[in-house]
């Protein structure tokens, strides 16, 4: 069955630093991967995903993802981050082959420092 | 907003109560889903719907009952719940459960058992 790690409970990250968020996966055939954010009291909210094609990925807010298929991992970046991007960040998968699960990460508390 | 919204946003119910969870997207979406959310854990998928007819049930109790009168509307049944069972409720949806589409989320119900 498809699964992803996030492995850092919270990041910490001074204002106008580059952020980073680790992922990885593991599928059995290709993998579709997602990235989501989550506000205090909100919803899920959609930020990129990657499918096929260009491994670096752009999304929403100034946030992209490289997708690294020997690594299997999909990272989630920002050149310079804002105190408005404090949240939960969730990695997804789902697998090219079989189960057409979305499998979610555990998620990851990201912490702007101004 | 996701388009897709949730009704009630909190819910505090005894364990012998029968209570009732909405959602309504308006995205013009065929699939629907409700997910689990607890703290320190990954989303956990309960049900799926595709045009109205439910197409997956990952093992959920039957104290837990869905319902999906239209492609736009998705209710969660409740009745006779444990306290195990208070979490973060969310509703999602996606142009069809086809894998390379993104889900859009409700902002939850917060469900309180006492």
């Amino acid at each position: 069955a498809q699964s992803v790690a996030q492995p850092e409970d919270q990041v910490n990250v001074a204002e106008g630093n580059p952020l980073t968020v680790k992922c990885t996966y593991s599928v059995s055939g290709n993998p579709y991967l997602f990235w989501y954010v989550q506000y205090p009291n909100r919803g899920l909210q959609f930020l990129l995903k990657y499918i096929t094609g260009d491994n670096l990925v752009k999304g929403s807010y100034g946030f992209e993802a490289e997708f690294n298929k020997s690594q299997t991992s999909f990272h989630l970046k920002k050149p310079s981050a804002l105190v408005s991007d404090s949240a939960l960040y969730f990695c997804a998968v789902r697998d090219g082959y079989g189960n057409n699960r979305l499998a979610f990460g555990k998620g990851n508390q990201v912490v702007v420092i101004p | 907003e996701t388009g897709v919204t949730q009704t009630p946003r909190h819910l505090v119910m005894g364990m012998t109560n029968k209570k009732s969870l909405k959602c309504e997207q308006h995205l013009g979406h065929n699939a629907m889903y409700w997910y689990k959310q607890s703290a320190k854990k990954p989303l956990e998928l309960m049900f799926v719907y595709n045009f109205k007819e439910q197409t997956e049930n990952n093992s959920v109790p039957s104290r837990f009952s869905p319902e999906c009168p239209n492609s736009s509307h998705l209710f969660l049944h409740l009745h006779t719940l444990q306290p195990e069972d208070s979490a973060l409720y969310l509703c999602a949806s996606s142009q069809d459960p086809d894998r390379t589409y993104e889900q859009y989320f409700g902002p939850g119900t917060r469900l309180t058992v006492t």
